[in-house]
């Protein structure tokens, strides 16, 4: 069955990238009909959507953090990416990266386990 | 977009039924019938529990029941079990193309 992998540096300094990868493992990130996002839980808090990329390539994203958000698919290497620059504090959370089928209008319905990313110096 | 507003913790015995409420705009929750919600224990990924408003998935027990009116969903939990002791947060699609996500709420099995 199909899972999915955060992985990247747990570790980030202010004002520098965060990135994360999403490894699809059982399936293909090209399958038609399949939306790829990234959704994030600071510690003791509650859920925030950050994007999402759709089997056609178009982008979703979160108002709040659109101008510092860019969500990506690499077919080659079955997997997709988070990019989330000039990071605070604020941006310590889990990151999860999840997937839906583009017929439940849902934010996540299959949820990777999640990472932890730091934003200190 | 403002996260949408659950009560910070609800309660109940075993057998109960408790209700946790999702409100949110006419641009969000009001607009459309994409209200979904998820649960989730501590330490592990969220589970979507229902979806477009009333829809569970397949494996989730029907003890979970969802509604719709005007800005504000609900959650009901029947026949409250010591398992469903977890955060719940509902989620809506917006008029931005974009979801959003509620407050959470704190489900306590007395």
């Amino acid at each position: 069955q199909l899972q999915l992998q955060e992985s990247g540096p747990g570790l980030v300094k202010p004002s520098e990238t965060l990135s994360l990868t999403c490894t699809v493992s059982g399936g293909s990130v090209s399958s038609g009909s399949y939306y790829w996002g990234w959704i994030r839980q600071p510690p003791g808090k509650g859920l925030e959507w950050i994007g999402t990329i759709s089997y056609s390539g178009s982008t979703y994203y979160s108002p709040s953090l659109k101008s510092r958000v860019t969500i990506s698919v690499d077919t080659s290497k079955n997997h997709f990416s988070l990019k989330l620059t000039s990071v605070t504090a604020a941006d310590t959370a889990v990151y999860y990266c999840a997937r839906r089928s583009s017929a439940v209008a849902v934010a996540a319905v299959l949820w990777g386990q999640g990472t932890l990313v730091t934003v200190s110096s | 977009q403002s996260a949408l507003t659950q009560p910070a913790s609800v309660s109940g015995s075993p057998g109960q039924s408790v209700t946790i409420s999702c409100t949110g705009t006419s641009s969000d929750v009001g607009a459309y019938n994409y209200v979904s919600w998820y649960q989730q224990h501590p330490g592990k990924a969220p589970k979507l529990m229902i979806y477009d408003v009333s829809n569970r998935p397949s494996g989730v027990s029907n003890r979970f029941s969802g509604s719709k009116s005007g800005n504000t969903a609900s959650l009901t939990i029947s026949g409250l079990q010591a398992e469903d002791e977890a955060d719940y947060y509902c989620s809506s699609y917006t008029s931005s193309s974009t979801y959003v996500f509620g407050t959470g709420t704190k489900v306590t099995v007395l």
